[in-house]
């Protein structure tokens, strides 16, 4: 599976978007991007996925780039309870499950 | 709907004792996975079922620990013997297997060797 890039660490003001970036340059065309984020002392929560479309659900946005090399994931009301790490993975399809490989990912913090 | 079930929640035992991890997936997934989390190592998968059967351990740090998965909704990690090193909160996940469902995970058993 593709490496992933990504800040340690970013802070947000609650209201506003976060934006969260992730490097995939080495993304095969048949590799999804996906994020998860993992609130304290919780299991990781899946969020959103995508190919090469910009994918929208109820909790995010997930722009990936045209040449599909990065992509942003966006929390458009930033929350409180949106701190957490979030993690963003690249990983191919196949028949049968894949397993996930985790980054260090991105701690993000939002402040009152 | 309930989500996977994992127990216990935490678990502390003297190095050498046998710890036994469990793990009830989301009723009719059929893929199960076992994570293990640290500061150094971060998240790092152990092992993963198909329809019960294990299909890659590579991820098992050594003998000493093992999985199974007797029938779909119940598996098993055992460490034995114990070492202060597998302390860790452990993590189990489930997803259906085909398609390009996300894997849902458990809150953890949150484990501490003495």
């Amino acid at each position: 599976d593709a490496k992933t890039t990504q800040p340690t660490s970013m802070d947000c003001a609650e209201g506003r978007a976060a934006n969260l970036p992730c490097n995939h340059s080495t993304i095969s065309g048949n590799e999804y991007v996906y994020w998860y984020r993992q609130i304290h002392s919780q299991g990781p929560q899946y969020i959103i996925h995508g190919l090469k479309n910009n994918e929208t659900n109820e909790m995010a946005s997930l722009i990936i780039t045209e040449d599909r090399k990065s992509s942003t994931l966006i929390l458009p009301h930033a929350t409180l309870r949106d701190t957490a790490v979030y993690y963003c993975i690249v990983r191919v399809h196949n028949q049968g499950a894949q397993k996930l490989v985790f980054g260090q990912g991105t701690r993000l913090t939002i402040n009152p | 709907d309930a989500g996977v079930i994992q127990s216990p929640r935490h678990e502390v035992t003297e190095m050498g004792q046998e710890v036994t991890l469990r793990c009830k997936p989301i009723s009719g997934h059929n893929s199960l996975f076992w994570y293990r989390q640290t500061m150094m190592r971060g998240l790092e998968l152990l092992i993963y079922f198909n329809n019960n059967v294990p299909i890659d351990d590579s991820g098992m740090p050594e003998d000493r620990f093992s999985a199974k998965m007797p029938n779909a909704s119940f598996s098993t990690l055992k460490i034995q013997p114990s070492e202060p090193r597998d302390s860790a909160v452990y993590f189990c996940a489930s997803s259906p297997t085909t398609g390009i469902q996300p894997q849902h995970f458990g809150d953890g058993t949150r484990l501490s060797i003495l």
